[in-house]
């Protein structure tokens, strides 16, 4: 049993293009996240969503648009998509408290040409 | 604010070398610390936490004493094995924040 898992795992695509990333945990957690991981490895957090509603927005361009259906989903979709926007992005969530951790998903390598 | 300071890899290292890698936090109040791991092509696993200060967190080998005085949370571990390669992430959380807070990752190579 994947705990979270999305998809797609590659996603080669144009510039100008929208394409959508899933994401779904079944761990029962009530916060999810979005996170950019560049070519260096660097981490930056760029959504948090508690119960459905958006905590954190880390001045992410408005192309990108999370958008969490429910507790277990938090999908993102990013219109008009620019060679930067290439990197791999990664979704977790964890459980508000503490002893929180998040776990992660595998990541979505997105490349734009 | 918050933040996370790592030291800046790559680190290279034979077999049974004793391993360690800095890392040092800024925030007020008092954060959970967590040590990330990330082998290639693969998302980050939780390597071991620690909620307080003066915990000492354990897992494969490898700990990490949550230091109050000195702000740090510094991974070590006695014997490396080449299986330990790959991108190590300290980080902390903040629950009035509700995020967890990444350093820049420090990239571990072990020679046979």
């Amino acid at each position: 049993d994947t705990a979270v898992s999305q998809t797609p795992k590659y996603l080669v695509t144009q510039m100008g293009n929208d394409k959508s990333i899933k994401c779904e945990q079944n761990l029962g957690h009530d916060t999810m996240y979005w996170y950019k991981q560049d070519s260096k490895k660097f981490l930056k957090i760029m959504f948090s969503y508690n119960n459905k509603e958006l905590i954190i927005n880390e001045t992410v361009p408005n192309r990108f648009s999370p958008k969490s259906p429910d507790k277990a989903h938090l999908n993102l979709h990013i219109n008009s998509l620019e060679l930067g926007d290439s990197a791999v992005y990664f979704c977790a969530s964890s459980q508000e408290g503490r002893n929180t951790e998040a776990f992660f998903g595998q990541g979505t390598r997105l490349t734009v040409v | 604010g918050n933040s996370v300071t790592q030291m800046e890899g790559p680190v290279t290292l034979s077999e049974e070398a004793f391993l360690t890698i800095n890392c040092t936090y800024t925030a007020t109040g008092y954060p959970s610390l967590f040590w990330y791991v990330q082998y290639p092509g693969e998302g980050l696993q939780l390597l071991l936490k620690a909620t307080k200060a003066d915990d000492k967190g354990s897992n494969k080998g490898f700990e990490a004493t949550y230091r109050k005085e000195t702000t740090s949370f510094h991974l070590e571990k006695g014997s490396v094995q080449v299986s330990d390669s790959a991108v190590y992430f300290c980080a902390l959380y903040y629950s009035s924040a509700s995020k967890i807070i990444f350093g820049s990752g420090t990239r571990l190579s072990i020679r046979p």
